[in-house]
């Protein structure tokens, strides 16, 4: 069975600077990775996914993730926070093999101060 | 969100009532799914429908049931609801694999 862990439960960062939210995952079959993002008492959105083509993944707000087989990672990166990042976090892994079902991290908590 | 539905958005609800939320999509996805929200625990599957009438449980499926009659409905049903089920309710649809998945807007159901 499928598994994630986000190794961090808060991030904080200041505006401009680097943001690195990790995850390691576990997974029987040729994964999928995604990473969501949910802002205060809204829905979850789409940040990117992994879906075995590039090892690199860019996704949208300048957010990025690099999947590396060897060390069963999927962190994401961006170069400069912005307030606006503010917000809670998942890393999500879904099985070829399993109805597609999505197993969730337990989320990264990511604070921006100015 | 564009395409899938969820109802009603609140609910407050009596200890050991049945409670029915409902996911509508027009998207004509194949797969839905029912996902629950608590803090410290991301989202955890309840249920799921990979087409009309086929249906299977989730990691929390205990006191819960589902219906899947038409392609566009998924129905969540508590048959009995207690304080431990309060928490936020996701609707998700999708194509399949390397498909993204759609998210609904969330249920915040509190039981009282």
């Amino acid at each position: 069975a499928q598994s994630v862990t986000q190794l961090d439960s808060h991030v904080s960062v200041s505006e401009g600077t680097p943001v690195l939210l990790r995850c390691n995952y576990s997974s029987s079959y040729s994964p999928s990775l995604f990473w969501y993002v949910q802002h205060p008492n809204k829905g979850l959105q789409l940040l990117l996914k992994y879906t075995s083509a590039a090892t690199l993944v860019k996704g949208i707000n300048g957010f990025e993730a690099e999947f590396k087989k060897s060390e069963t990672s999927f962190h994401l990166t961006k170069p400069s926070a912005h307030m606006s990042d503010a917000a809670e976090y998942f890393c999500v892994v879904s099985d070829e093999g399993d109805f597609q079902k999505l197993v969730f991290g337990t989320g990264t908590r990511l604070l921006v101060s100015p | 969100d564009a395409g899938i539905t969820q109802s009603p958005r609140h609910k407050v609800t009596e200890t050991g009532t049945p409670v029915t939320l409902r996911c509508h999509q027009t998207e004509n996805h194949r797969y839905m799914y029912w996902y629950r929200q608590d803090p410290g625990h991301g989202l955890r599957l309840i249920h799921y429908s990979y087409g009309v009438k086929d249906t299977d449980k989730g990691e929390v499926s205990d006191g819960y049931s589902v219906s899947r009659s038409k392609t566009e409905d998924f129905l969540l049903t508590l048959e009995s609801a207690t304080s431990s089920q309060t928490s936020v309710y996701f609707c998700a649809i999708s194509e399949g694999y390397n498909y993204g998945y759609t998210f609904g807007s969330g249920t915040r159901l509190t039981v009282v």
